[in-house]
């Protein structure tokens, strides 16, 4: 089955510095990459995603990298506000298809603590 | 709010017992999908079903079952509750059940003593 792993498990940075957390996956057949940030005794929140067909996707301050050969994906946060301050989980989900059981099954990372000092 | 709605929030119970868990989707979602959150496991998969059909399975206990009814809300049934069942248990919801986005619930809160 698919496996992800996620690294830093913690990451410090300044108010305003660019926060980066890789991760890397085992399934070639994956072909969706959510990115979730959840804060303390929350639920988990979708932030960014990107799909295999795609190398990078940008959404304001937010931006997800896709390597597909490879076989990793990055975030990046740029300008980190103190409100970034959360735990932040990549996922990854293979191609479903007839027979499969796969199908909407995420495989999450253990996780980033991102600690953003005002 | 995510739309997805999970009840109860809390819950504390005793070894051995049975509890359940429930979910409803956002209006329009036809697929659920349940994760176990611990704090040494991260976030696992459990199962999905779609429509009322299970879809998807991960490494639910025998212990665990789960269903989807024709209003499209699940259940999640813990039997015979060991102290290391106590996690959040997340229920998600998508519209169906490749390439769309997964929404999550709040949580509840399982206790086990």
């Amino acid at each position: 089955g698919e496996n992800v792993e996620q690294h830093p498990s913690t990451l410090s940075v300044q108010e305003g510095d660019s926060a980066v957390i890789k991760c890397t996956y085992s399934d070639s057949a994956s072909n969706y990459f959510p990115w979730y940030k959840q804060e303390l005794g929350k639920r988990p929140q979708l932030i960014i995603d990107i799909r295999s067909n795609v190398g990078e996707k940008k959404d304001q301050r937010i931006a997800v990298t896709l390597n597909k050969t490879a076989k990793h994906f990055s975030l990046h946060i740029t300008e980190t506000q103190p409100e970034d301050s959360a735990v932040y989980f990549c996922a990854a989900r293979p191609r479903g298809g007839a027979g499969g059981t796969s199908y909407g099954k995420l495989t999450f990372g253990q996780g980033t603590i991102l600690t953003v000092h005002p | 709010d995510s739309g997805v709605t999970q009840t109860p929030k809390h819950l504390i119970t005793a070894t051995g017992q049975r509890v359940t868990l429930r979910c409803s989707p956002r209006s329009g979602d036809l697929s659920v999908y349940w994760y176990q959150q611990s704090l040494d496991q991260g976030l696992q998969f459990l199962i999905q079903y779609y429509n009322g059909e299970e879809r998807a399975k991960g490494n639910i206990l025998e212990r665990f079952s789960a269903q989807q009814f024709p209003d499209l809300h699940s259940e999640l049934n813990l039997s015979s509750l060991e102290l290391g069942d106590s996690a959040l248990y997340f229920c998600a919801s998508s519209v169906m059940d490749s390439y769309n986005e997964q929404f999550f619930g709040p949580g509840t809160r399982l206790t086990v003593l």
